[in-house]
């Protein structure tokens, strides 16, 4: 079993609705990353959290510490938003543990 | 101007043979990495370089050496390569270690036959 889970692994939407990624871990942790894969293959970092809540345009992530478990939300969701997000904790000095991904396809 | 670039995108190569993976980043980050993504797009740490000192070493066979000549490069040698090895790498760069944002490069395809 990976340290770090995501739910569910693959997700279809369609355009416009609310969508929730879940990201569960069983070590402590100081932080978390979100990133988000495109289809053609590039990296991007979405999110870095310690604590509460961040809001960066429709995507919003959560975390809460004790209870091990963040959330990515991505409100009004768009094709564009099709890509594979994937969730990744720290540990401990240096090092970092990824999900396993969730593969995200939203339909016009 | 391009944040973190790897060269080259794509290497394909035979079972047995040496090559090298370059990697770039003009942000004037201090952290420097090298991830695996395998078939089935999970992602790994290979090793992290903070001002070209080896930080993070994962169980990565002794095959792969990282080389870090200052610390805008990091460098992935891959001797005696073997099907296995077959896999995106994707280098990335931080301020200053994991707990920072994290900026990828574009990814090497390495193709072992």
């Amino acid at each position: 079993k990976n340290e770090v889970e995501q739910s569910p692994q693959n997700l279809t939407a369609q355009e416009g609705e609310f969508i929730t990624i879940n990201c569960s871990y069983s070590v402590g942790i100081s932080a978390l990353h979100w990133l988000q894969q495109h289809p053609g293959g590039g990296i991007v970092s979405l999110f870095m959290l310690s604590s509460g809540k961040k809001k960066h345009g429709r995507l919003i992530a959560t975390i809460n510490i004790q209870e091990k478990h963040s959330s990515l939300h991505i409100t009004a969701s768009h094709p564009r938003d099709s890509a594979v997000y994937i969730c990744a904790a720290v540990p401990g000095f240096q090092k970092l543990v990824f999900g396993t991904g969730t593969r995200l396809l939203v339909s016009p | 101007d391009t944040a973190v670039s790897q060269t080259p995108k794509y290497l394909v190569t035979q079972m047995g043979n040496d090559k090298s993976i370059k990697c770039e980043q003009n942000l004037g980050h201090d952290t420097m990495y090298w991830y695996k993504q395998d078939s089935k797009k999970f992602l790994k740490i290979m090793f992290s370089y903070n001002n070209k000192e080896l930080i993070i070493n994962e169980t990565v066979p002794n095959r792969f050496s990282p080389k870090s000549p200052d610390k805008a490069h990091l460098n992935l040698h891959i001797n005696s390569l073997e099907l296995g090895d077959s896999a995106v790498y994707f280098c990335a760069s931080s301020p200053r270690g994991t707990r920072y944002e994290q900026y990828f490069g574009p990814g090497t395809r390495l193709t072992v036959t």
